[in-house]
């Protein structure tokens, strides 16, 4: 089945600092690429997502870049605020396999004001 | 986006019971729902994919006679914990998924199992 290797576990900003977190995946078929934010206790999230036709996605300080030669893919957080303290997801979905989501290991940011 | 309710938002039960936790979708109609266990610090965990209609895959590993799932209708399915053991606390949140942008899951706020 997939495989979704994520890093790093967790990640230390200052305010104002970006944040980068990385994803691998292993097959090919693959599809759609989701990045999940997760507060304690509560539900993840959907703050980006990307398809395996786009290369690159920008929503305001958040964008996603896609290489789908090397299956990986990566999170950007511009100017880190302390409100983006919480546990990121990413995730894989792929069609064939209906339309199922392998999640990454997560990765806990804290910003540092 | 969608929503998606469950209930019970927390449980706390003794072991040896059963607990049943409903996940609805309020607003569109789900012809596919999943349902996940997320245990602290760790990563959410499919459990079983169900569809309308339909008896749930269950992933390896997930033993179908402890976890009953029904998907009766387009907005509600039910996980049932049956026997609950202490190792079977987590926090089980369902999603949902139909027509809307890319069969996009919607996830509901989850529940707190605790077995005492």
């Amino acid at each position: 089945g997939e495989n979704v290797e994520q890093h790093p576990s967790t990640l230390s900003v200052q305010e104002g600092d970006s944040a980068v977190i990385k994803c691998t995946y292993s097959d090919s078929a693959s599809n759609y690429f989701p990045w999940y934010k997760q507060e304690l206790g509560k539900r993840p999230q959907l703050i980006i997502d990307i398809r395996s036709n786009v290369g690159e996605k920008k929503d305001q300080r958040i964008a996603v870049t896609l290489n789908k030669t090397a299956k990986h893919f990566s999170l950007h957080i511009t100017e880190t605020q302390p409100e983006d303290s919480a546990v990121y997801f990413c995730a894989v979905r792929i069609k064939a396999a209906g339309n199922k989501l392998t999640f990454g290991g997560g990765t806990r940011v804290l910003v540092k004001p | 986006g969608a929503v998606v309710s469950q209930h019970p938002s927390w449980v706390i039960c003794k072991s040896g019971t059963s607990v049943k936790i409903e996940c609805r979708s309020l607003d569109f109609q789900a012809t596919t729902m999943f349902w996940y266990r997320q245990f602290p610090k760790q990563s959410l965990m499919l459990m079983a994919t169900s569809n309308e209609g339909s008896k749930a895959t269950y992933e390896q590993g997930v033993e179908k006679d402890k976890f009953l799932i029904n998907h009766a209708s387009l907005t509600l399915s039910t996980l049932t914990v049956t026997s609950a053991h202490p190792e079977d606390s987590s926090f089980y949140i369902c999603s949902s998924a139909g027509t809307l942008r890319y069969n996009e899951q919607f996830f509901g706020p989850g529940t707190r199992l605790t077995v005492l």
